[in-house]
């Protein structure tokens, strides 16, 4: 079975500061993991993906996240926001064996105060 | 231009009419699906595909149905069966079950 949790339901952040969206999950299966950002009323634009290669992704945007199997994580960090990432965010895991069918966060909303 | 395109944007029923929601896709995906998200949660799957002529149920599929007769194209009805179906309403589409899934714009469904 597998599942996610997204620890945060709202982060606010200053511009020009770091960025870090927690986010744990739980898989019986080499997962796929992926990040998405949704702006008001609009689709999910994908930011990164992890599929089993390198633990360390990197995303549009400036956007990066680190996979630790140890620790069930998948944390989407950015070193400096911008006015422009005020956006919700969704974590989501995919298990190969759960044909079709992924698992979404609740999501985290992230403001970014100028 | 390659995308996923949904229609209307906006769309009011009253209650106990059927409506039925557009999804097309000219990327040759083999995937599609359906979510629904409410405010303050994540998505939740109602139907998918995964080939033409072939659709399962996902998480909350009841008062919903839906068809894939072509590749490109996966409707979604709103039957009168379904309860609370104001939402917002998102299509996606995906090679493979487990790639990164490309979205629509979404539609806001209101049901007055």
């Amino acid at each position: 079975a597998q599942s996610v949790t997204q620890l945060d339901s709202h982060v606010s952040v200053s511009e020009g500061t770091p960025v870090l969206l927690r986010c744990n999950y739980s898989s019986s299966y080499s997962p796929s993991l992926f990040w998405y950002v949704q702006h008001p009323n609009k689709g999910l634009q994908l930011l990164l993906k992890y599929t089993s290669a390198a633990t360390l992704v990197k995303g549009i945007n400036g956007f990066e996240a680190e996979f630790k199997k140890s620790e069930t994580s998948f944390h989407l960090t950015k070193p400096s926001a911008h006015m422009s990432d005020a956006a919700e965010y969704f974590c989501v895991v995919t298990e190969f064996t759960n044909a079709g069918k992924s698992t979404f966060g609740d999501g985290t909303t992230l403001t970014v105060k100028p | 231009d390659g995308g996923i395109t949904q229609s209307p944007k906006y769309l009011f029923r009253k209650e106990g009419q059927n409506v039925t929601l557009s999804c097309e896709q000219n990327l040759n995906h083999d995937a599609m699906y359906w979510y629904r998200q409410d405010p303050g949660q994540g998505l939740r799957l109602i139907y998918y595909s995964q080939i033409v002529n072939d659709f399962q149920k996902g998480d909350i599929a009841e008062g919903y149905s839906v068809s894939r007769e072509k590749k490109e194209s996966f409707p979604l009805t709103v039957t009168s069966a379904q309860k609370n179906p104001t939402a917002f309403y998102l299509c996606a589409s995906s090679t493979g079950h487990t790639d990164t899934q490309y979205f629509g714009p979404g539609t806001r469904l209101t049901v007055l």
